[in-house]
């Protein structure tokens, strides 16, 4: 049972190059995150989804689309990447009802 | 919308020592759960403890405990007996128990335990 998984761990893009972070999870949890971490500004929600084929945005969706095509997986994609994205990325999932979410070991982007 | 205020950026304590970390929140809502997540070096999130807000009788778990003051709306994190292996980052974080999907977090805490 690996829990949730994120692919890659570490990136460097330069301005204007786009990739897809993935994340997977093998709990059958309903409900996936994106986060970003940025110093002093703790955890912001990007997009989020309530189950396979939705989504919905969250507090930072600017710049960031996602897709939920599988039920297990949950992917985050940054079609024109730019410094400010420069970040730590942190995908969680949750069964419903339950609340409390369970997060993967984080993905460092910069951006230069 | 809620917001959760964790006021003090960053403290320390010795190996040993008991600490309190403090969280305040603001929701008009009477039915929410309340998240403490620890974030070591290591990057990984963890929970740490967790409080239902329909329950009177804080939450414990081994050497951490909380004070769920819900009138104040004040959730702080009590850690006995510290160890070095808890010094990292604290979020404090909330839960709303209907509608909303999302948790949200505090800007954090640092931790740092010293030998």
């Amino acid at each position: 049972n690996a829990g949730v998984t994120q692919t890659p761990k570490f990136r460097v893009l330069k301005t204007g190059q786009s990739m897809t972070l993935l994340c997977a999870q093998d709990m059958n949890h309903e409900y996936m995150y994106w986060y970003r971490q940025d110093p002093g500004m703790g955890l912001r929600l990007i997009h989020y989804s309530v189950g396979e084929g939705t989504t919905a945005k969250g507090e930072v969706p600017d710049g960031y689309n996602v897709s939920r095509l599988k039920k297990q997986n949950f992917l985050l994609g940054l079609e024109s990447a730019a410094p400010s994205q420069t970040s730590v990325y942190f995908c969680a999932s949750t069964s419903r009802g339950n609340y409390e979410q369970y997060f993967g070991p984080g993905t460092r982007l910069t951006v230069t | 919308a809620q917001t959760v205020t964790q006021s003090q950026p960053e403290m320390s304590v010795q190996e040993a020592e008991t600490v309190t970390l403090s969280c305040t929140y603001d929701t008009s809502e009477s039915n929410y759960y309340l998240f403490w997540y620890k974030q070591p070096p290591s990057r990984q999130m963890i929970l740490v403890i967790r409080q239902e807000a329909y329950k009177q009788q804080n939450a414990t778990e081994n050497r951490f405990s909380v004070n769920f003051q819900k009138a104040a709306k004040s959730f702080s994190l009590k850690i006995s007996d510290s160890q070095l292996g808890d010094t990292a980052m604290y979020f404090c974080a909330f839960h709303s128990q209907g509608g909303s999907e999302k948790l949200v977090f505090g800007k954090g805490m640092k931790l740092t335990v010293n030998p």
